[in-house]
């Protein structure tokens, strides 16, 4: 079974730009979470997205968006790009989401200049 | 979601057992414990979890006391390759929460 894959895996932006991460999740998972890696902060909790409605959101300004289509495929949206967004994003699926077993991609690197 | 406490850092060397104890004192009645594994660069891998007593798979052992208020993950025979960061995560078993993850503890293992 193929894994969790994200596109682009690396990606540079100038501050002020807004950017579009992918994810498309494992086969039949119905549940995407993304989450930000910084050296500063650790790994922090985005959102959850479940059957395309957001079920769970961290505590990040609402410049970080996303959402999820009918194929369980999802995007992540950062608007108005800050120096301090650059970092690791990834994204993790599973069946029913949650704290259950997730499975995480490669993740893509954003470095804002 | 219950406040975990795990080593920053450990050592050991080729062949040897690490055990890697995680404290989380406030631990709920219907919290499961999860571990996870994070190479450079990569998304975080899920090892094992647990609720009670010892839970094994071909991975790693998760030994989990009465009290619950601690748990211990064991690599048996650790290799170079076992080189990573190593999450303890506490929380219940259910959809609608999310991860939280804490510091890690960075093991290196040594030739």
């Amino acid at each position: 079974k193929a894994g969790v894959t994200q596109t682009p895996r690396y990606l540079i932006k100038t501050r002020g730009q807004q950017v579009t991460l992918s994810c498309s999740p494992i086969s039949g998972h119905r549940s995407v979470s993304w989450y930000q890696q910084t050296p500063g902060q650790g790994l922090q909790f985005l959102f959850e997205y479940f059957s395309e409605t957001q079920r769970n959101k961290g505590n990040f300004p609402g410049r970080f968006s996303g959402r999820q289509f009918s194929n369980s495929r999802s995007e992540m949206n950062v608007s108005t790009l800050e120096l301090g967004d650059s970092a690791l994003y990834l994204c993790a699926s599973s069946f029913r989401g949650g704290t259950g077993e997730q499975y995480f991609g490669p993740g893509t690197r954003l470095t804002v200049t | 979601l219950a406040k975990t406490t795990q080593p920053i850092s450990m050592d050991s060397y080729e062949g040897q057992e690490v055990n890697i104890t995680c404290s989380h004192n406030n631990i709920a009645t219907n919290d499961y414990i999860t571990w996870y594994q994070q190479f450079p660069s990569q998304g975080p891998r899920f090892i094992i979890q647990g609720y009670k007593t010892k839970v094994t798979n071909e991975v790693a052992s998760l030994f989990i006391p009465a009290d619950r208020k601690s748990s211990t993950l064991s690599l048996p025979r650790v290799s170079l390759s076992d080189t990573a960061v190593y999450y303890c995560l506490v929380g219940p078993n259910n959809a609608g929460n999310m991860l939280t993850f804490g510091g890690g503890t960075r093991l290196m293992v040594k030739p």
